[in-house]
């Protein structure tokens, strides 16, 4: 069964630094991997995607997310962190091109500190 | 992408009511999702409400509590049955535009809480 690990809870960083926030996944087949935004009381926007070609996706607000397939893995990173990144992001599988269902992970809660 | 409207964007209900909840696109879409996102918690999937016909429903969850109607291809609405404090979630409609359409994407979601 489709399943999605983000190990982290919470992380908190400091304005301006670097950030990675992990994911990882578990599926049989190329897996379709997204990663959400959720800003407090907000719904959740989409920040980037993946479902073919090039490992290294680039997504709005200066983020990036590398596909690993021998790691399972589909990492988020941001060179340098704004106070308005603070949020929860969620990353998401597949198992088609938006017609099935996602598998959410259970997010992660990025706090900055100025 | 695809502009989405949720409604109400907030309700407080009593133990025993039931809530509506309307989501609204602004072009026709082939898919669409209900969510469920309880404090704390992840997104959790519903079911795929299907146009002109019954809502496909994930494990635990059933149509008797979570009737979903889907009357077009822009509008559904997510009715939550006889509330319990167990169903305060935050409810979400998520879209998908077509066959081979690749990615969801969301409504603001509705904040419910059952007294």
């Amino acid at each position: 069964a489709q399943s999605v690990t983000q190990p982290d809870i919470h992380i908190t960083v400091s304005e301006g630094a670097s950030l990675e926030l992990r994911c990882n996944y578990s599926y049989g087949a190329t897996p379709y991997l997204f990663w959400y935004v959720q800003s407090p009381g907000q719904g959740l926007q989409l920040l980037l995607k993946y479902f073919s070609g090039d490992t290294l996706v680039q997504g709005i607000k200066g983020f990036e997310a590398e596909f690993k397939r021998s790691q399972s893995s589909f990492n988020l990173r941001k060179p340098s962190v704004h106070w308005s990144d603070a949020a929860e992001y969620f990353c998401a599988v597949g198992a088609s091109q938006g017609t099935d269902k996602l598998i959410f992970g259970t997010g992660t809660r990025l706090q900055v500190f100025p | 992408s695809a502009v989405i409207s949720q409604k109400p964007s907030r309700d407080i209900c009593q133990r025993g009511t039931s809530l509506t909840i309307q989501c609204q696109v602004d072009s026709q879409v082939t898919m669409m999702f209900w969510y469920r996102q309880q404090p704390g918690q992840s997104l959790t999937l519903i079911a795929t409400a299907n146009q002109g016909s019954e809502a496909t429903y994930e494990s635990g969850f059933v149509i008797d509590k979570f009737p979903i109607s889907r009357p077009n291809l822009t509008f559904s609405t997510l009715t939550v049955s006889n509330m319990s404090p167990e169903d305060s979630s935050i409810y979400l409609c998520s879209v998908a535009r077509g066959v081979g359409a690749d990615t969801q994407y969301f409504g603001p979601g509705t904040r419910l809480t059952v007294l």
